[in-house]
């Protein structure tokens, strides 16, 4: 069964709102989550790192101001999409690690489709 | 930094093999994946290989690694239609003290009759 689940699946919003998506992890406590963005027919491009009780390492290009990552509890972390205009419209997909005695996996949520209208 | 490279698109007839190719350039890369994206999917973990590996199996997925020429390979065989899907080459990449994972463009397997 799933090990990462996001909330929600699917969401519109219109233009100039705020959208949060959530990410927890199932059954273990992930210290580290990662959050990335996908758009069409593209590959997965990291946005930030999402670090339990302090604050989320963002990737170049990327508005911390806009893409505003909480990483509030071992199990949960949130991605709010704020003032979100059309152009912010894409998959977002979070990840978390998984330890195990011999390192660690990454595993997927299953993703958030954002559509701005 | 890390670069990760995949053909883009790969077709094959039901039940024949599949392979699908991956060039990184980070040599200190420890976990590799596999993992396939169906239409409006998320992400699932097909398998990962350790970097001090050369092969792994797991059912009809094999797994190869050459570390010498930074190659991966993942091969599908009896390949169904149901395979039909993205499949995504990763490989972790050691930044500011996290192990984050950067993937390849993705190839598109097509399995035809």
């Amino acid at each position: 069964g799933a090990v990462v689940s996001q909330h929600p699946s699917w969401v519109i919003c219109k233009s100039g709102t705020s959208v949060k998506i959530e990410c927890r992890s199932l059954d273990f406590q992930a210290t580290t989550m990662f959050w990335y963005r996908q758009f069409p027919k593209q590959s997965l491009m990291l946005m930030a790192t999402s670090n339990e009780g302090s604050k989320a390492t963002y990737e170049q290009g990327v508005e911390k101001d806009k893409f505003l990552i909480n990483h509030a509890s071992l199990t949960l972390s949130t991605l709010t999409v704020t003032s979100a205009h059309p152009e912010d419209s894409s998959f977002y997909i979070c990840s978390a690690s998984f330890p195990q005695t011999s390192g660690s996996t990454i595993y997927f949520g299953e993703g958030s489709w954002l559509t701005v209208v | 930094g890390e670069d990760v490279e995949q053909s883009l698109f790969l077709s094959v007839r039901e039940g024949d093999s599949s392979v699908i190719n991956c060039t990184y350039t980070d040599s200190s890369s420890t976990y590799l994946y596999w993992y396939k994206q169906e239409p409006g999917a998320g992400l699932q973990l097909l398998t990962y290989i350790f970097s001090n590996m050369d092969m792994k199996q797991d059912q009809r997925l094999t797994v190869l690694l050459n570390k010498k020429d930074k190659h991966l390979s993942l091969r599908i065989a009896d390949t169904q239609t149901g395979d039909s899907a993205i499949y995504f080459c990763a490989v972790s990449s050691l930044s500011g003290g996290y192990n984050k994972l950067i993937f390849g463009a993705g190839t598109r397997l097509a399995v035809h009759p």
